[in-house]
């Protein structure tokens, strides 16, 4: 049964980069037709993707994020990680990490327990 | 980006009861929509995909029909277990977007 946990601080201070780490146990995150992503969802609100890349480099950005955002896989390690930089109050959330089927917008069968990250001084 | 829009946003019904929630698509997404579960400080689980196809070991009360720009969950027959917010997500586009969800609560 694949498995997806995220990991990361809790806490960011404002203008800050925000930084967390995925690590897929029970199967290979070099499978094919899968990408990697995350989606997040600000207290009280509704799912909003972040990104998603395929591990062989193929991303995609959501473009109200995309000038502060990187996603990056590491084959070696099973993981994927998210950057996003410049952060404010507004990117307080829990970010999910995810497994899209097929493609860097498809359906998510798999998701991690989500990590709540605060954005304060 | 494809704009999904659920209705209704809040839903009061009873054990027993048939319920229905739309989401409505700004453009075709042909039947590439999946409908998700979510219960408080969970992550959303994956109840149908590809419209109306059920995911294994959801419930056979839950539906979903449509194709186009409009579709519809439908429950059967509302379980206790089942009072939870419920997202619409098209995945006809490389860009994934959800609906506001439908939160389902006891009347």
């Amino acid at each position: 049964q694949l498995q997806l946990q995220e990991s990361g601080p809790g806490l960011v201070k404002p203008s800050e980069t925000l930084s967390l780490s995925c690590t897929v146990s029970g199967g290979s995150i070099s499978s094919s037709s899968n990408y990697w992503g995350w989606i997040r969802q600000p207290p009280g609100k509704g799912l909003e993707s972040i990104g998603s890349m395929y591990y062989s480099g193929s991303t995609y950005y959501n473009p109200s994020l995309k000038s502060r955002v990187t996603i990056s896989v590491d084959t070696s390690k099973n993981q994927f990680s998210l950057k996003l930089s410049s952060v404010t109050a507004a990117d307080t959330a829990v970010y999910y990490c995810a497994r899209h089927e097929g493609s860097s917008g498809g359906m998510v069968q798999y998701w991690g327990q989500g990590t709540l990250v605060t954005v304060s001084s | 980006d494809i704009q999904m829009t659920q209705s209704p946003s809040t839903l009061s019904a009873s054990v027993g009861d048939r319920v229905t929630i739309t989401c409505r698509a700004s453009q075709s997404i042909s039947s590439w929509l999946a409908w998700y579960q979510q219960k408080p400080g969970k992550a959303p689980k994956l109840l149908m995909y590809k419209a109306s196809s059920l995911e294994s070991g959801v419930p056979s009360r839950f539906s979903g029909s449509g194709s186009g720009t409009e579709f519809t969950l439908t429950i059967s027959s509302l379980q206790p277990d089942d009072f939870a917010t419920f997202y619409c997500q098209q995945y006809h586009s490389y860009s994934p977007t959800f609906g506001q969800g439908t939160k389902v609560e006891i009347k």
